[in-house]
């Protein structure tokens, strides 16, 4: 099946800095991709939806200018998070659509802790 | 809006047989997934249904019922690495997957 690579698995950093997380598609290409970020306890919460070559759409509640996203090629999408604080800190993951009936495929996800 | 329930955690014994039931409403139906999730790990995928019925999977089982809104995923024979999140997502009318809040299940010796 297609593989999504995730990096970093997990990230400690300071209050104030920004933290990038990559995700790749290793062997197809994807247009689009979803980013989630999910609290203990609690299900996925879609972020935002990037798409190759143009800006992404982000759900309501969600601020796009700390949550930076670039899918700049059709193998990697990237989430910034700037000027992190620790009600940051979650656990954030990234998925390619599958069509139709596949599923979707995720990437191994980021924790990300702001001390 | 559009929403998918599901109970927040069963407990159940080695050996036994457990149902996980999911209820949902949502603008479209493209079929309905489950996952399994352990902690700190990305959602991993067991099962798709997409018409009514029941899909068989080795230990693990689906059944759908579309005029219901209503989904089960069934686990025989459970063993302890069955501990974990167990997810139920609908891809809607735009293809689009959302998700429940998650079961989480535990097993007890």
């Amino acid at each position: 099946g297609a593989v999504v690579s995730q990096h970093p698995s997990w990230v400690i950093c300071k209050s104030g800095t920004s933290v990038k997380i990559e995700c790749r598609s290793l062997d197809f290409q994807a247009t689009t991709m979803f980013w989630y970020r999910q609290f203990p306890k609690q299900s996925l919460m879609l972020m935002a939806t990037s798409n190759e070559g143009s800006k992404a759409t982000y759900e309501q509640g969600v601020e796009k200018d700390k949550f930076l996203i670039n899918h700049a090629s059709l193998t990697l999408s990237t989430l910034t998070v700037t000027s992190a604080h620790p009600e940051d800190s979650s656990f954030y993951i990234c998925s390619a659509p599958g069509t139709g009936a596949t599923e979707a495929f995720f990437g191994q996800g980021t924790r990300l802790t702001v001390v | 809006g559009q929403n998918i329930d599901q109970p927040t955690e069963m407990t159940a014994t080695e050996g036994a047989i457990v149902q996980i039931n999911c209820t949902y409403q949502t603008s479209g139906f493209n079929g309905l997934f489950w996952y399994q999730q352990h902690a700190g790990e990305a959602p991993t995928f067991l099962s798709y249904n997409v018409l009514d019925g029941l899909e068989e999977k080795g230990r693990f089982s689906s059944f759908l019922s579309r005029s219901k809104g209503y989904s089960y995923l069934l686990l025989k024979e459970l063993q302890m690495k069955d501990s974990a999140s167990y997810l139920c997502a609908v891809k809607d009318s735009n293809y689009q997957l959302i998700w429940g809040a998650g079961t989480k299940l535990i097993i007890k010796p």
